[in-house]
C-alpha cells in the first residue's frame, strides 16, 4: 500500500450518532479523497481535498463533512448516521497526475 | 445516464483465456484513463494508467483507449485464477481532478 492508513477498519454504530473516519498518509501527497463503494455503483466521490483546509464536494456529499488540518490527515464525519450510509469507505491520495492510490477501506454499518 | 458505463458481469473464463474488459464514457473532456483491480475486501490497486488515446502494454495486460469512440479496454492474456477480482475503470479530465469510476466488472478465472 502507498502509505495510507484508514481507521477504524470496521465500525458498527446506531442511527443518529456521529461518526468520524480517519485517513492518514505518509506520502506527502497534495490531494486526498473519500469515496464510498456500494454494490452496483462502483466508487462514488464524497469529498476531496486539494490542500490543507482546502476541500470540495463530490457527487454524494449530502450528510458528510470533512476536515484537513494537516497534510497527512483527512477526516470524514457523518454528523448523524443513517442506514443509507452503511457502506465501505475508501480514502485515496494523489499527487495530481490523476493516478490515485487507495487505502484498505473502512466497513461501516449503521443499525 | 452515468458518465462511465461498465458491464458488471460476472465474466467467467477458463484459465489461459484472453479476457476483454470494457468501459464507455460520455464526457469528451476525459484525458486520463486507469484500470484498477480489487480483490474481495481489499482496496483498489492501480493496474494501468494511460493518457489520451493509444495502447499501453505491461506484461500480460494491455490497455487501449479510443477517444473518438469514447471507449476503453483492458486485455488480459493467459488469464490465471489469481486474476479473479473486480476490475474498475476510472478516468478524469484535468490535472489533480477527481476520478470517475465505472461500476466494476467481476472476473472469475476457472482452473
Amino acid at each position: 500500500d502507498a502509505g495510507i492508513t484508514q481507521s477504524p477498519r470496521h465500525k458498527v454504530t446506531e442511527t443518529g450518532t456521529p461518526v468520524t473516519l480517519r485517513c492518514h498518509q505518509t506520502e506527502n501527497h497534495r490531494y486526498m479523497y473519500w469515496y464510498r463503494q456500494d454494490p452496483g455503483h462502483g466508487l462514488r466521490l464524497i469529498h476531496y481535498s486539494y490542500g490543507v483546509k482546502d476541500t470540495d464536494k463530490g457527487e454524494v456529499s449530502d450528510g458528510y463533512s470533512v476536515s484537513r488540518s494537516k497534510t497527512e490527515d483527512f477526516l470524514l464525519t457523518l454528523e448523524s448516521a443513517t442506514s443509507s450510509q452503511t457502506s465501505v469507505y475508501f480514502c485515496a491520495i494523489s499527487e495530481g497526475t490523476s493516478e490515485a492510490f487507495f487505502g484498505q477501506g473502512t466497513r461501516l454499518t449503521v443499525v | 445516464q452515468k458518465e462511465v458505463e461498465q458491464d458488471p458481469g460476472p465474466l467467467s473464463v477458463p484459465e489461459g483465456a484472453i479476457v476483454s474488459l470494457n468501459c464507455t464514457y460520455s464526457n469528451s473532456a476525459f484525458q486520463y484513463f486507469m484500470w484498477y483491480r480489487q480483490y474481495s475486501r481489499k482496496g483498489p490497486e492501480l493496474l494501468m494508467y494511460t493518457y489520451s488515446s493509444g495502447n499501453k502494454e505491461d506484461g500480460r495486460f494491455t490497455a487501449q483507449v479510443d477517444k473518438s469512440s469514447k471507449y476503453i479496454s483492458l486485455f488480459i492474456r493467459d488469464s490465471q485464477p489469481s486474476d479473479s477480482a473486480t476490475y474498475l475503470c476510472a478516468m478524469s479530465g484535468e490535472y489533480g481532478n477527481k476520478l470517475v469510476f465505472g461500476a466494476g466488472t467481476i472476473l472469475r478465472v476457472k482452473s
